[in-house]
């Protein structure tokens, strides 16, 4: 069972750099989130996608796009990155709204030098 | 505007004792409380959960109390096993119909042996 997989589990950037944070699940959820995690600051929510085909921001939108590419996929993109974006990036899913709970990838470490 | 707020960073406990973690909200609104647990180089996993229309939760060694008056949950491990150590995290997800949660910033549970 592979659940929630996150590619890369690391990477390094330099400042002005772009890249691609890739997110699958196999559990045929319906949403999908973005997350990242920050000393002090718990798990903030970046973006997040209800369903196929739409996607919302969250509380901490700016700096990231995303695409929910079909059900299975959803990704986040940095254009340029900057050092307030090292951070870890966790993805997770749910199968709908309200009470179910969600599953986590194992996270992104990303460092911008 | 932190909505889930968890006071104490860390808290240590022997083992066999009971570990309580705390979590406090400020909006009334919300109605489904989860807690999740995360070791290092993982993403977080869903440990029990509450319904806003009760006041307890058990589940093995693991309970949950939500008072709404004081819009106040717990979480209580009992006994305690090195095994627990860990960062919990409480969240809170608004009324049916919404996607997202609202995760407090964390405390750190270590069970001394």
């Amino acid at each position: 069972n592979a659940g929630v997989t996150q590619t890369p589990k690391f990477q390094v950037l330099k400042t002005g750099q772009s890249m691609t944070l890739q997110c699958a699940q196999d559990m045929n959820h319906n949403s999908m989130y973005w997350y990242r995690q920050d000393p002090g600051m718990g798990l903030r929510l970046i973006y997040y996608s209800a369903s196929e085909g739409t996607t919302d921001k969250g509380e901490v939108p700016n700096g990231y796009n995303v695409s929910r590419l079909n059900k299975r996929e959803f990704s986040l993109r940095l254009e340029s990155a900057a050092p307030s974006q090292t951070s870890v990036y966790f993805c997770a899913s749910r199968r709908g709204q309200g009470t179910t709970e969600a599953f986590f990838g194992q996270g992104t470490r990303l460092t911008v030098v | 505007d932190q909505q889930v707020k968890q006071n104490s960073p860390s808290l240590s406990v022997q083992e066999g004792r009971i570990s309580i973690l705390n979590c406090d909200y400020t909006n009334s609104m919300f109605d489904y409380f989860l807690w999740y647990k995360k070791y290092p180089a993982e993403g977080p996993t869903f440990l029990i959960s509450i319904s806003s229309i009760k006041d307890k939760n058990e589940d093995g060694r693991f309970t949950v109390f939500l008072n709404k008056s004081a819009k106040h949950l717990s979480l209580h491990i009992v006994p305690s096993q090195p095994g627990d150590s860990a960062v919990y995290f409480c969240a809170a997800s608004p009324p049916s119909g919404t996607y997202k949660y609202i995760f407090g910033t964390g405390t750190r549970l270590k069970v001394l042996a």
